[in-house]
């Protein structure tokens, strides 16, 4: 099931660096999954997205990937700024009588230093 | 395009007293509208889904009659923390979807309330 902690994952990193954060699901009937950008004091502000039918999106600067056989998602993050700094949740969205709803990830902390 | 307006971004009450927080789809039609809670540091909760002309559903530990969802319009969902307590402190998130795209969800700028 869904796990929402009081201590998010952190992630620091220089910025010019490859950010990778990770996120596991726990529905196999997923079958849309969204990574959300969420800075401080501000609503969560979509990235990128893929469906279950695809194991890797590229946007610009960023690529997700699925393993579904893990459920397992990840987001890279090329050169990685002081602007990317903030918190990344992953989303699902399971299908059936659920298709809608998200259940979000329990976050990570990004911090990117110059 | 697709842009979610919440009002207001900030509110201070007194314990007891009720709040209403809305949300708006400025630029489209919005069937569905969700509701989130935030804690400090933690994930999204969603509380409820809002469809249009029809009660809300809310998901399981939330109590419908202390966050009453009115859904009116296609443009419009209110969210009412009805006597509220410093236990309910919390961001409240709002997120929209375009008719015919249940998958997309556009999120508003959260409120922040606080309850003394």
């Amino acid at each position: 099931g869904e796990s929402v902690g009081l201590h998010l994952p952190t992630l620091s990193v220089q910025e010019g660096d490859n950010s990778i954060i990770n996120c596991a699901y726990s529905n196999s009937a997923s079958d849309y999954f969204i990574w959300y950008k969420q800075e401080s004091g501000k609503g969560p502000q979509f990235i990128i997205d893929i469906r279950s039918n695809m194991d890797k999106r590229q946007g610009q600067r960023v690529t997700v990937l699925l393993n579904k056989t893990v459920k397992h998602l990840s987001l890279q993050i090329a050169a990685t700024q002081p602007g990317d700094s903030a918190v990344y949740f992953c989303a699902e969205n399971a299908g059936g009588t659920s298709y809608g709803k998200l259940t979000f990830g329990q976050g990570t902390i990004l911090t990117v230093h110059p | 395009g697709a842009v979610v307006s919440q009002h207001p971004s900030w509110v201070i009450c007194k314990s007891g007293t009720s709040v209403k927080i809305e949300c708006r789809s400025l630029d489209f039609q919005a069937t569905t509208m969700f509701w989130y809670r935030q804690f400090p540091k933690q994930s999204l909760m969603l509380m409820a889904t809002s469809n249009e002309g029809s009660k809300a559903t809310y998901e399981q530990g939330v109590e419908k009659d202390k966050f009453l969802i009115n859904h009116a319009s296609l443009t419009l969902s209110t969210l009412t923390v009805t006597s509220a307590h410093p236990e309910d402190s919390s961001f409240y998130i709002c997120s929209a979807t375009l008719r015919g795209r249940t998958d997309t969800q556009y999120f508003g700028p959260g409120t922040r309330l606080t309850v003394l």
